[in-house]
């Protein structure tokens, strides 16, 4: 099946800095799913992508679509506390299949200032 | 409106003993799937199921087996449990092509 990686593994940030994460694949997709798992819980879904090239937000998170639809990027802004967990991405290849399959998943940690 | 419930929410099982965990959705979703979740591994996907009456195969199948009992309902099931089979499960359903729902999760240890 595709592999998913996802990197970085886990970050470490402080209260108010940035957070970049990606997601490559080796093969395309046609849809990108983005997911935040808090301690204990279960994943839910932050952002979908269906288009290549396709940017969108979510409150102080964006998601980007790649333009080779083997990849996938999630910023987030002003990271604050509550944003800690791990976040996944996840999406069904190309070629008829709807089911996810999901990347191992960034373990965010955020210490207040 | 209570989306994914799964039961029970933990539970310990000896060695060989047997369990149903039990999935229910309210969004009448045709879709529902049934992951493990294990320490560096991300989601892991056990069974799914497109419609109802419907079930197949997943990554993971090995030392289960799934029932769609209706729309609503995906139970799945261990004959007999191993040590390996410890984990955290979780069930899901969506509409097929768009973002999953998932539940609480089930967290299991087998000794």
């Amino acid at each position: 099946g595709q592999q998913l990686n996802q990197s970085p593994q886990s970050m470490f940030i402080q209260e108010g800095e940035d957070v970049s994460m990606n997601c490559t694949s080796s093969s395309i997709f046609n849809t990108w799913l983005w997911y935040k798992q808090d301690p204990g819980e279960g994943p839910v879904l932050l952002i979908a992508l269906y288009k290549a090239g396709e940017l969108t937000s979510n409150g102080r998170l964006t998601a980007q679509f790649g333009i080779t639809r083997k990849d996938s990027f999630l910023n987030i802004s002003a990271s604050i506390p509550s944003d800690v967990g791990i976040y996944f991405c996840a999406g069904p290849a190309s070629g008829g299949s709807y089911i996810p399959t999901f990347g191992r998943g960034t373990s965010l940690i955020v210490s207040s200032v | 409106n209570a989306g994914v419930t799964q039961t029970p929410k933990f539970q310990v099982l000896k060695t060989g003993q047997s369990m149903t965990l039990q999935c229910a959705q309210d969004m009448n979703h045709n879709s529902m799937y049934w992951y493990r979740q294990d320490p560096g591994m991300g989601l892991r996907l056990i069974y799914y199921s497109a419609s109802e009456g419907t079930t197949d195969k997943g990554e993971v199948p090995n030392g289960y087996n799934v029932s769609r009992l209706n729309k609503r309902e995906f139970s799945l099931r261990l004959e007999s449990a191993a040590p390996s089979q410890t984990s955290v499960y979780f069930c899901a359903s969506s509409e097929m092509g768009l973002g999953q729902f998932f539940g609480p999760g089930t967290r299991l240890t087998v000794l």
